[in-house]
C-alpha cells in the first residue's frame, strides 16, 4: 500500500501569510495526487486534482505542485476563511490513501 | 446531492446497514465510494463500486466484514457492516467520483453518518 506522509500536522499563521503544506508518497505516484479542504464540522471538499489542476470556484490563492513522491500545497495570502484541515490523497493505486491532515489556524 | 442514513450506536459484534440516497445526476454512470473518518482523525477510504455494479473494491483492513452494493433504479448506495468493532467508530461519508473517466477524484461528498460501536 502507498503511504502518504503530510507535514506539518498543524500550522498557525497570520492573515496575509504564505503557507505551504507538503505531502510525500512512499512510492512514485506521478501526478495522481489530490488536495482536499475540510472545514470544521463539514465534509471534505476537493480543491486540487492531478497535483496542479483547480476545481471550479477555488480561489487563485491556492496552488498545487509536484510529481513523483514530493508534493506541495500553498496558499499565497492566507484569509480567515481558510481555517480548515487540509488533506492530500493519492489515487495512483488502490487502496486510495490520505495524508494525516494539516490543521491550519490563524 | 448525497444523503447518508443508517448510522447509530451498535454493540461490538453487531451489524449495521448504511444507505446513501443520490440525486441530481445520472447515478448509474458514476463509481461510488464510502470513506470514513474516526473522531478527530484522518480520512480512510473504505470501499468502491463501479456504476454498472461490475467492480467492487475494499480496504484490506476490513477483512471481509463489509459489503458495498448499489441499486441504480433507486439511485442508492449501501454499505452492509458486520462484526463491527470499536475501531469502526467513525463518520461514514458517501462519495461520488468527480468524473466518469478517472477514478480516485472524490467529489462531491455527503454530509456523513456517524457509526458508534460501543457496549
Amino acid at each position: 500500500d502507498i503511504q502518504m506522509t503530510q507535514s506539518p500536522s498543524s500550522l498557525s499563521a497570520s492573515v496575509g501569510d504564505r503557507v505551504t503544506i507538503t505531502c510525500q508518497a512512499s512510492q512514485d505516484i506521478s501526478n495522481y495526487l489530490n488536495w482536499y479542504r475540510q472545514k470544521p464540522g463539514k465534509a471534505p471538499q476537493l480543491l486540487i486534482y492531478a497535483a496542479t489542476d483547480f476545481e471550479g470556484g477555488v480561489p487563485s490563492r491556492f496552488s498545487g505542485s509536484g510529481s513523483g513522491t514530493e508534493f506541495t500545497f500553498a496558499i499565497s495570502s492566507l484569509q480567515p476563511e481558510d481555517i480548515a484541515t487540509y488533506f492530500c490523497q493519492q489515487y495512483e493505486t488502490r487502496p486510495y490513501s490520505f495524508g494525516q491532515g494539516t490543521k491550519l489556524e490563524i | 446531492q448525497l444523503v447518508e442514513s443508517g448510522g447509530g450506536l451498535v454493540k461490538p459484534g453487531g451489524s449495521l446497514r448504511l444507505s446513501c440516497a443520490a440525486s441530481g445526476f445520472s447515478f448509474d454512470s458514476y463509481t461510488m465510494h464510502w470513506v470514513r473518518q474516526a473522531p478527530g482523525k484522518g480520512l480512510e477510504w473504505v470501499s468502491s463500486i463501479s456504476g454498472g455494479n461490475t467492480y467492487v473494491h475494499y480496504a484490506d483492513s476490513l477483512n471481509g466484514r463489509f459489503t458495498i452494493s448499489r441499486d441504480n433504479a433507486k439511485s442508492s448506495l449501501y454499505l452492509q457492516m458486520n462484526s463491527l468493532r470499536a475501531e469502526d467508530t467513525a463518520v461514514y461519508y458517501c462519495v461520488r467520483e468527480k468524473t466518469t473517466v478517472f477514478e480516485g477524484w472524490f467529489d462531491p461528498w455527503g454530509q456523513g453518518t456517524l457509526v458508534t460501536v460501543s457496549s
